[in-house]
């Protein structure tokens, strides 16, 4: 079984402050992506990467960055956390050639005041 | 500019019935489309898939159809179970350079299956 963690189920931050989302997949798969979901707007992808210190901008990257220095650990950083950024973060993971099989992480509800 | 929609925040419908979940999509590029359903606190879990050169896949009670003239797929569980309570999200694959692309996904319908 595939399984992707991420580093806290809740967090609480304060406006300004960076924030580490971690996330660690244990099937070895090449791609790992991060995804926000809020209410009526569904999972819209932030970033993802295909391979190690490789990484791509999503359809929503503005005030996100992320790092992957390890091919199980793909981390998003917000630089300078916004309450608009409050939201459902999800990490998934995917065979390199079947991207759109994804897996996915529990979430991490990220509440920024 | 929402690509991927379900126009139907929520459906209710009685066990053992049919449910009936739809997606319409704008981009005639798109050469994959899956469904995940959600369950509270987990992340979304792939349900079934179906390619675009096909027009309909089935897996035990669930058949997803494509309708790529209408840009339109269904997802259809038959017979309904109060387990399938839960957010099915629609997703359609835009492939970009060598093996890389993305998903993107629907906004989600909410269904609840009543006992």
């Amino acid at each position: 079984d595939v399984k992707v963690t991420q580093s806290s189920r809740y967090l609480v931050k304060r406006t300004g402050e960076k924030v580490f989302l971690e996330c660690v997949q244990d099937m070895d798969h090449e791609n790992m992506f991060w995804y926000r979901q809020d209410p009526g707007l569904g999972l819209r992808l932030i970033y993802f990467s295909y391979d190690v210190k490789m990484k791509e901008k999503g359809d929503i990257p503005e005030g996100y960055s992320v790092s992957r220095e390890k091919k199980e650990r793909f981390s998003l950083i917000l630089e300078s956390a916004s309450t608009n950024q409050t939201s459902m973060y999800l990490c998934a993971s995917s065979l390199g050639g079947k991207f759109y099989e994804q897996y996915f992480g529990p979430g991490t509800r990220l509440t920024v005041t | 500019d929402q690509q991927v929609k379900q126009n139907s925040p929520s459906l209710s419908v009685q066990e053992g019935r049919i449910s009936i979940l739809n997606c319409d999509y704008t981009n005639s590029m798109f050469d994959y489309f899956l469904w995940y359903k959600k369950y509270p606190a987990e992340g979304p879990t792939f349900l079934i898939s179906i390619s675009s050169i096909k027009d309909k896949n089935e897996d035990g009670r669930f058949t997803v159809f494509l309708n790529k003239s209408a840009k339109h797929l269904s997802l259809h569980i038959v017979p309904s179970q109060p387990g399938d309570s839960a957010v099915y999200f629609c997703a359609a694959s835009a492939p970009g350079s060598g093996n890389t692309g993305k998903l993107i996904f629907g906004q989600g319908t909410t269904l609840q299956v009543k006992p």
